[in-house]
């Protein structure tokens, strides 16, 4: 069975500076996604990556894929407060349902 | 822009009733699903539904879960007899074909005593 695993769980960072979250999943797939979840609310869509060698950026956030190795990573440059949340990768399972890993909760530090 | 909504946002109720839990999806979506999200752990999956019938389900979804689109918008999630470890954030989700990106409502949370 499809597992996903994130790390670090638990991320405390200071305003400025890098990190990256790391996704690891079990058997083939070609489809991940990463979500954003705020205390409380639902999940947010931040990147849907399709293939192999995928890279998106958006604003501070760069998500890859890299499909043979079985990992994505979620990178963050200059952390401010705002990213402050949980970040879930998501792994699409070919029969239509996600699988989660634990999610990194990030609590970025002025 | 489109986007799935959920109600009621927040349910409670005693252990042993019945809960209805109601979903709208986006309207030209095909595919509907339930997840939940027990207080400080992952989503996980529960059921996908195409064309009127479950296509996938997991093994939380059992005997007492059901699963029903009972007119052209409203997708729903029956819980038979709620117990104490039914209380999570129930999210319903939707894609317009099987494999594409799947949009997420706001939730429901429920909450047994």
């Amino acid at each position: 069975e499809l597992k996903v695993e994130q790390n670090p769980l638990f991320l405390s960072m200071q305003e400025g500076k890098n990190y990256t979250i790391y996704c690891n999943y079990s058997t083939t797939s070609d489809r991940l996604y990463w979500y954003r979840q705020d205390p409380g609310k639902s999940l947010e869509s931040l990147f849907v990556l399709l293939s192999n060698g995928a890279v998106k950026q958006e604003g501070r956030l760069m998500a890859s894929l890299d499909t043979k190795a079985r990992l994505s990573t979620l990178h963050i440059t200059a952390a401010v407060h705002d990213l402050s949340a949980t970040y879930f990768c998501a792994v699409d399972s070919r029969v239509g349902k996600l699988i989660f890993g634990q999610g990194t909760t990030l609590q970025v530090k002025p | 822009e489109p986007e799935v909504t959920q109600t009621p946002s927040h349910q409670v109720t005693q252990m042993g009733q019945e809960v209805i839990l109601r979903c709208v999806p986006i309207s030209n979506h095909l595919y509907f699903y339930w997840y939940r999200q027990i207080l400080g752990q992952k989503v996980e999956f529960l059921v996908s539904f195409y064309n009127n019938e479950i296509s996938e389900k997991s093994e939380i979804f059992d005997d007492q879960f059901s699963v029903e689109r009972p007119d052209g918008s409203n997708f729903t999630l029956k819980i038979r007899s709620t117990k104490l470890e039914d209380s999570a954030m129930y999210f319903c989700a939707s894609s317009g074909d099987l494999g594409n990106e799947q949009f997420f409502g706001p939730g429901t949370r429920l909450t047994v005593l």
